[in-house]
């Protein structure tokens, strides 16, 4: 168990349809990452936010948003579905945001979009 | 971003150690070699890192060569249930946070036979 809770574990929605994911980073972590998991393009990095701040964007799409609040729990919000966005989302968090502050993983929130 | 090169398969009896290769010969003096693993479709796991010197912890030893150029991960008891996906990542540094977001490869598939 690495400390990081996903939530929820599985989620199946139409095309077109608006979707939130929830992350709880493991206690006292500061930095929150998002990644995406689909089966043609393995795990590609999202976007990280540190301590309530957008730090660094990766490939996300402009449908898609995210934040992080004061308890520094995160959420992802994905909009207007497409097919294409069904993949496991996984979430990750570490104490700081340097190099030698491991990234821990949550196991991943399933979205089909049908 | 120096890249990694890892075999796409290999195979290890259960009870002896795992081998696992990784080049990265464009590697720079301060950036970390990282080690994750993936079970199924369960999030990545943290295995190990280091910078320089070789690492031990409860999970494996990461051997980094003088010249920085490749690393070998060492399971050193592998049973069934490390059968998995290794990733070996180098993580860039500098002042753009983006660039230290762990950026997977395709990874090693390691089969543990019986």
């Amino acid at each position: 168990d690495s400390g990081v809770t996903q939530t929820p574990k599985h989620l199946i929605t139409a095309t077109g349809q608006r979707v939130t994911l929830r992350c709880s980073p493991r206690s006292g972590d500061l930095s929150v990452y998002w990644y995406q998991q689909s089966l043609d393009q393995g795990l590609q990095f999202l976007i990280q936010y540190y301590n309530g701040e957008e730090r660094a964007k990766g490939n996300i799409l402009e449908r898609f948003s995210a934040q992080q609040f004061p308890d520094l729990h995160s959420e992802l919000n994905l909009s207007s579905l497409e097919l294409g966005d069904s993949a496991l989302y996984f979430c990750a968090s570490s104490v700081g945001q340097g190099d030698n502050s491991p990234l821990h993983f949550g196991n991943g929130t399933r979205l089909t979009v049908t | 971003d120096a890249k990694t090169t890892q075999p796409p398969s290999m195979d290890c009896a259960e009870g002896r150690a795992a081998n696992l290769p990784c080049n990265h010969s464009t590697i720079s003096g301060n950036e970390y070699v990282y080690w994750y693993r993936q079970i199924h479709s369960q999030g990545p796991q943290y295995i190990i890192h280091g910078l320089k010197n070789n690492e031990t912890n409860e999970m494996a030893s990461l051997i980094i060569t003088e010249d920085r150029k490749s690393s070998t991960l060492i399971l050193p008891h592998a049973t069934l249930r490390d059968t998995a996906v290794y990733y070996c990542i180098v993580r860039a540094r500098g002042r753009d946070t983006g660039r230290r977001a762990l950026t997977f490869g395709s990874g090693t598939r390691l089969q543990v036979q019986p």
